[in-house]
């Protein structure tokens, strides 16, 4: 089956521990995004990727950091520095040449105390 | 402005009814849009893709108005199982700019 796989579906972590989500796609698809939900609010872009070993900063990559070494995989490290990150994180992927429609995996609830 | 707004709700019909949601964006550039929906604390997921003036599939309806920078959702014959909320989405340069959703709730 191809699709997007997330894991964990629920992390917890204390405080000031750095913490990293997976994110893998078998679609063959160029590009891969993050996007963090909160409560009753819509997504907010973190990081993309459009081609690997490439990455931009979305509008609120502060406290986040990425990497793409491999087509298939775009993990997503919440550092401590990351203010508030107990959120609902998002992990999307398109292939450019359909417009960039994005297709999205289950997602991880990350909860910090 | 925010560059895609949406009313946030909810909108709440019986089941059978005909019930539309406006989704008003600022960039005239973009070239595509999309309509999410999205079950409480799940992912979303596709539900219709935008590129020229709208788009149908079975009972759900999208119209891009690009003079007066909306796009719709017509959703008639309203399902229970239609409740869930409704992002829609613009392209940027390879990206989405999402709205914050529209949520339905469909009543028996």
């Amino acid at each position: 089956d191809g699709g997007i796989t997330q894991s964990p579906k629920y992390l917890f972590r204390k405080e000031g521990q750095n913490v990293t989500l997976s994110c893998e796609q078998n679609l063959n698809h160029d590009a891969m995004y993050w996007y963090r939900q909160d409560p009753g609010q819509g997504l907010r872009l973190i990081y993309y990727s459009q081609i690997v070993n490439d990455f931009q900063k979305g509008d609120i990559a502060e406290g986040y950091s990425v990497s793409r070494e491999k087509k298939e995989s775009f993990p997503l490290t919440v550092t401590s520095a990351q203010k508030n990150p107990t959120a609902f994180y998002l992990c999307a992927s398109s292939d450019r040449g359909r417009f960039y429609e994005q297709y999205f995996g289950p997602g991880t609830r990350l909860t910090v105390t | 402005r925010k560059e895609v707004e949406q009313d946030p709700g909810p909108f709440n019909v019986p089941e059978g009814a005909t019930v539309a949601f406006n989704c008003t964006y600022s960039n005239s550039a973009s070239q595509s849009f999309f309509w999410y929906r999205q079950d409480c604390r799940k992912e979303p997921k596709l539900l219709m893709s935008v590129y020229s003036s709208g788009n149908e599939d079975g009972r759900f309806t999208a119209q891009l108005n690009r003079a007066s920078q909306y796009i719709s959702l017509l959703i008639r014959d309203s399902k229970l199982s239609d409740s869930a909320t409704y992002l829609c989405a613009r392209s940027n340069t390879g990206k989405l700019i999402f709205g914050q959703g529209t949520t339905l709730q469909v009543k028996p």
